[in-house]
């Protein structure tokens, strides 16, 4: 089954307004992080937010906010006020395990979202 | 702090060929990541460092590939015998030993196999 599924291969939003990009988990580690990053056509991947397993409240990181629902499985990034340099691929990402004592360090990610901005 | 840098960024090379990479971490950074991302998906796990020390490495890291990271500064990674499925971008990330940490990514080594 795939770790980190991320169901929109495409969005498209007018500048300005809000849009939410769709990222679903799997995983049977009690403890576990989420990450959003940003990917330009330049390629280098740019961290947006950070949501932890035991955080009780919805990261937020200026115009980003992440919509974590624990029961659902879900983590979605809400950006809002659209600009047109929000064009770029998105993707999500999940560190199982905890940090500390030597558990498991990597990222796994899903396929990514392309998000277009429209003028 | 002058970020992740990675060099080549781009590199072009016959079936066959040896090729490597560099990557230079934050200069505070003790974990080192390498990825792979072909076009259209997210990148993948190949190996990490802390320190100098390699402490897991990817299936995806066939006995073609070798890292190091010596005195746990830069690391390279090195592909040999290339072939064509071995193109894609090759990414390099660092961060710190905090509970919470972000990867900081590099801008990447293009590598395309003809």
């Amino acid at each position: 089954a795939q770790k980190i599924t991320q169901t929109q291969p495409g969005m498209f939003v007018q500048e300005k307004e809000a849009v939410t990009l769709d990222c679903t988990y799997d995983t049977s580690d009690p403890s576990y992080g989420l990450f959003w990053y940003k990917q330009p056509s330049s390629g280098e991947m740019i961290f947006l937010i950070y949501q932890g397993s035991y955080d009780q409240q919805n990261a937020t990181e200026g115009r980003y906010s992440l919509n974590f629902q624990k029961a659902r499985k879900s983590a979605n990034l809400v950006i809002s006020a659209s600009q047109l340099g929000d064009s770029a691929m998105y993707f999500c990402a999940m560190r199982e395990g905890r940090v500390l004592g030597g558990s498991n360090y990597k990222l796994t990610f899903g396929k990514g979202t392309l998000l277009t901005v429209n003028p | 702090d002058t970020g992740v840098s990675q060099d080549p960024r781009h590199k072009i090379t016959k079936r066959g060929q040896n090729v490597t990479f560099r990557c230079d971490p934050i200069s505070e950074h003790n974990r080192l990541y390498w990825y792979r991302q072909t076009l259209g998906q997210g990148p993948e796990f190949l190996t990490y460092f802390q320190n100098e020390a390699q402490l897991e490495k990817s299936r995806l890291l066939s006995d073609r590939f070798s890292a190091e990271r010596p005195k746990g500064s830069f690391s390279t990674l090195e592909i040999q015998r290339t072939e064509q499925g071995d193109s894609a971008m090759y990414l390099c990330a660092s961060s710190t030993q905090a509970e919470y940490y972000e990867q900081y990514f590099g801008p990447g080594t293009r590598l395309t196999v003809t």
